[in-house]
């Protein structure tokens, strides 16, 4: 089954840009994954399905500074203009049949 | 709008049963895939259980395999997850969500917290 690996922390300031990453096992580099967005004390938010093309489908009110990319096993979560709502936590997430997988989440610090 | 709401939470004590609902809106329930996914306190989220439309393939992570059943009722609207034999280390917030095409999911609940402790 894929695995997807994160880094566990990130940080930028204000107004910045910030790219969170996300690696699929080998064997499984082709795979899609979907982006969520956990803020402190809610529940996730899917924010876009990111195809390893780099094409990507955002979920209903995302803004355009949400942006998804893939190289390879690595696919890329970009906010641009980073503003202190975002400061959350990440989590990207696949699937194959049978099972569902998330990697371990990239707290992001807005400084 | 599409909406989905946890209840059925609370404390329980180690070996204990409970069971979880979710109510749906705002969307055709019986077209889509409904998974639970849980979140221990300061952990990471983890995928247990995903049931087909009509409820015909149901699947579990293996920690949960033979004590958790996952279920729903297409003519309420309503996903359900049935827990016996719970652990300590089945403590966590429980989300529902609708799963896209069975693959990856769009809307979440609020959750609900399952505390396992005596």
């Amino acid at each position: 089954q894929p695995v997807l690996t994160q880094a566990p922390s990130a940080s930028a300031s204000l107004g910045a840009s910030v790219k969170l990453t996300c690696t699929l096992s080998s064997g499984h580099s082709s795979y899609a994954i979907a982006w969520h967005q956990q803020q402190p004390e809610k529940g996730p938010r899917y924010l876009m399905k990111l195809y390893n093309d780099g094409s990507h489908n955002k979920g209903d009110g995302i803004p355009d500074r949400f942006s998804g990319s893939s190289s390879g096993a690595e696919r890329y979560l970009t906010i641009s203009s980073l503003q202190s709502e975002d400061e959350a936590d990440y989590y990207c997430q696949t699937w194959a049949t049978g099972v569902w997988v998330f990697g371990g989440g990239t707290k992001l610090t807005v400084l | 709008e599409v909406q989905v709401v946890e209840s059925g939470g609370g404390l329980v004590q180690p070996g204990g049963s409970l069971r979880l609902s979710c109510a749906a809106s705002g969307f055709t329930f019986s077209r889509f895939w409904m998974t639970w996914v849980r979140q221990a306190p300061g952990k990471g989220l983890e995928w247990v259980a995903n049931i087909k439309e009509d409820g015909s393939e149901k699947y579990y992570v293996d920690s949960v395999k033979g004590r958790f059943t996952i279920s729903r009722d297409n003519t309420k609207n309503s996903l359900y997850l049935q827990m016996h034999s719970l652990r300590a280390e089945d403590t966590a917030a429980y989300y529902c969500a609708r799963a896209y095409s069975g693959a990856y999911f769009d809307y979440w609940g609020q959750g609900a917290l399952v505390t396992v402790s005596s």
